[in-house]
């Protein structure tokens, strides 16, 4: 069964630094682009970033360009996404997410709170 | 990237049929065939039910369907039932593997 599990988030000052982990299972990992996808509370879907197989491409939209940086660890079949200079609007429930052919986000994890706030 | 406009909130009784709008411009919604749809449940992550405009994922019924005219992609659900009752948001892709949300219809089954 494919699971994507979320895991790392938490509290962080404004100004901080987190790094969120998604460990990918029942399925060819490093077949398969990667995206996460980010809720604020009470709020719609954000795409946040992409990374492509291997990752040698990466995309990211307009409000987190500088800041966060998505990665892969396809040994461990995992993606990854440190987030920097964290603001309050950062704070959201952040999904992992398997980008099909089609551009649609396929599978998604149970999804991780990041909070930023003093 | 701005968001794509969707209806706050749509409304139907069981066994009739609702149709969501999602207005986007040239740049997304009107230049690709890759137009996505998630039904979400409070609390739970999004569940794709629809993908490349019109095609279902394994296990969505054929009650969910979707279409595109122009800037605008459509959601319509027929023989509403009372599950169907969530969140739905279109996505679409616009240029540079980048991908924009529409900003989320609440359907309520009467």
């Amino acid at each position: 069964e494919l699971q994507l599990v979320e895991s790392g988030g938490g509290l962080v000052q404004p100004g901080g630094s987190l790094r969120l982990s998604c460990a990918a299972s029942g399925f060819t990992f490093s077949s398969s682009w990667m995206s996460w996808v980010r809720q604020a509370p009470g709020k719609g879907l954000e795409w946040v970033a992409n990374i492509k197989q291997g990752g040698s491409e990466t995309y990211y939209v307009d409000s987190v360009k500088g800041r966060f940086t998505i990665s892969r660890d396809d040994a461990k079949n995992s993606v990854f996404l440190q987030m920097n200079s964290l603001r309050a609007e950062d704070t959201a429930v952040y999904y992992c997410a398997t980008l099909g052919y089609g551009l649609d986000f396929g599978r998604w994890g149970q999804g991780i709170l990041v909070t930023v706030s003093s | 990237q701005s968001a794509l406009t969707q209806p706050r909130s749509v409304s139907g009784s069981p066994g009739q049929s609702v149709t969501i709008s999602c207005t986007g411009t040239g740049s997304d919604v009107g230049a690709y065939t890759y137009v996505s749809w998630y039904q979400q449940y409070p609390g739970k992550a999004p569940k794709l039910i629809i993908y490349s405009v019109n095609k279902w994922p394994s296990g969505v019924p054929a009650r969910f369907s979707g279409s595109k005219s122009g800037n605008t992609a459509s959601l319509t659900i027929s023989g509403l039932q009372a599950e169907d009752e969530a969140d739905y948001y279109c996505c679409s892709y616009a240029g540079a593997y980048s991908l924009v949300f529409g900003g989320g219809t609440k359907l309520t089954v009467l």
